[in-house]
């Protein structure tokens, strides 16, 4: 059974467009996140959620809104999509997000994301 | 807060070498440290944890020691295999989020 999973794996789309990428994990973790990798395999986290609610924000344009509906799913949708937008978006959860020390993160496969 | 520090790449090594790969760590106190490892097409995993001083963590053959002395967790491995071939991340707890280092490419020839 996959513990993370992703879709879509591959999206292409052109700029300006609106896209959205599903995350769902049947771990039962409260905490669920986003990361973006880079071309260089640099990786910036976005968001997270602890039960449903937003705990971290970084500084991400507003053009990407996250929505958990339940502890299991959290999706991003992307408005306008620009060309520096491209790159591998991952998904992850983890038990507690308040002992991260302790807790290891469960990633997704990624979605790779071309804008054109 | 906290932060990682880690040898940029990309390393290239024949098969049955000796890999380490540096990481460095800047904290308040003594927190978790991490490695992770991101095979071609794949999501990170989790590949070794410490959860304090002089702990060693180890996993597939690969080692790392959690020396507060040199706020180091360099990663080790004495003969790499094709199929260890991956990108290798250092990382740490900072504000309810993992830091993650800049990721390091490991090639190993047949």
């Amino acid at each position: 059974d996959t513990a993370v999973s992703q879709t879509p794996k591959y999206l292409v789309t052109q700029m300006g467009n609106d896209k959205s990428i599903k995350c769902e994990q049947n771990l039962g973790h409260d905490t669920m996140y986003w990361y973006k990798q880079d071309s260089k395999k640099f990786l910036k986290i976005m968001f997270s959620y602890n039960n449903k609610e937003l705990i971290i924000n970084e500084t991400v344009p507003n053009r990407f809104s996250p929505k958990s509906p339940d502890k299991a799913h959290l999706n991003l949708h992307i408005n306008s999509l620009e060309l520096g937008d491209s790159a591998v978006y991952f998904c992850a959860s983890s038990q507690d997000q308040t002992a991260i020390g302790t807790y290891e993160q469960y990633f997704g496969p990624g979605t790779r994301l071309t804008v054109t | 807060g906290n932060s990682v520090t880690q040898m940029e790449g990309p390393v290239t090594l024949s098969e049955e070498a000796f890999l380490t790969i540096n990481c460095t760590y800047t904290a308040t106190g003594y927190p978790s440290l991490f490695w992770y490892v991101q095979y071609p097409g794949e999501g990170l995993q989790l590949l070794l944890k410490a959860t304090k001083a002089d702990d060693k963590g180890s996993n597939k053959g690969f080692e790392a020691t959690y020396r507060k002395e040199t706020t180091s967790f360099h990663l080790e491995k004495g003969s790499v295999q094709v199929s260890d071939s991956a990108v290798y991340f250092c990382a740490s707890p900072n504000d309810y989020k993992l830091s993650f280092g800049a990721g390091t490419t490991v090639t190993v020839r047949a």
